[in-house]
């Protein structure tokens, strides 16, 4: 079974500048989180999508941040404008529900350095 | 809110030495607990996880016991190898209308030397 797919797996850009993350998840996963994982914490929800609609996106900085999971699958991740305090991981996982003892198979991660 | 506390770290350990990991929750209703693993330049891997109190999970020889009196979730390992390096996350799934979103702590990163 393939995995969680992420891309980039690294990104460098200026402050203001924009960047977009790309996640696939796994075949006839419904459920699909973005997290990001700042150095030396543990990751944090931003968003939950179940098929194409959102679940829980209460922890997005929705100034900046937005998120799509057109036809229920592929979702992007962007941020516009970066700022430093957005250099993090961002993790996409995937889930084939979206409740109760939930296990999600998380992608290698996009790494995002704001200069 | 809901929340996870993990011991800090880095635990730096000989091989074949005993691993806990000490984790306590703060949670409404009843959670469910996992314990993930991210080994360098990898993702996050399920570990184990328990779903009701007294539930004990287990895999790769290590154990965590699903304990309600004391709110908490130790993981622990007889015998660690070199290849148990890596960050260990304690995470729980709970809430009200329970989405299976997970609720991540700290994370604690284990050195094991020859």
């Amino acid at each position: 079974e393939a995995g969680v797919a992420q891309s980039p797996r690294y990104k460098i850009i200026e402050k203001r500048q924009s960047v977009a993350f790309w996640c696939n998840p796994i075949s006839g996963h419904a459920t699909l989180y973005w997290y990001q994982q700042i150095l030396g914490q543990g990751p944090k929800l931003l968003i939950q999508f179940q098929n194409n609609g959102v679940v829980d996106d209460s922890q997005l900085p929705k100034d900046r941040f937005s998120a799509e999971r057109l036809k229920g699958v592929d979702s992007t991740l962007k941020i516009q404008p970066a700022k430093l305090e957005d250099s993090a991981v961002y993790l996409c996982a995937s889930s084939s529900r979206g409740f109760g003892a939930n296990v999600l198979t998380f992608g290698a991660g996009s790494r995002l350095t704001v200069l | 809110g809901d929340s996870v506390t993990q011991m800090e770290g880095p635990v730096t350990l000989s091989e074949e030495a005993f691993l806990t990991i000490n984790c306590t929750y703060t949670a409404t209703g009843y959670p469910s607990l996992f314990w993930y693993v991210q080994y360098p330049g990898e993702g996050l891997q399920l570990l184990l996880k328990a779903t009701k109190a007294d539930d004990k999970g287990s895999n790769k020889g290590f154990e965590a016991t699903y304990r309600k009196e004391t709110t908490s979730f130790h993981l622990e390992k007889g015998s660690v190898q070199v290849s148990d390096s890596a960050v260990y996350f304690c995470a729980l799934s709970a809430g009200s209308g329970n989405t299976g979103k997970l609720i991540f702590g700290q994370g604690t990163t284990l050195q094991v030397k020859p």
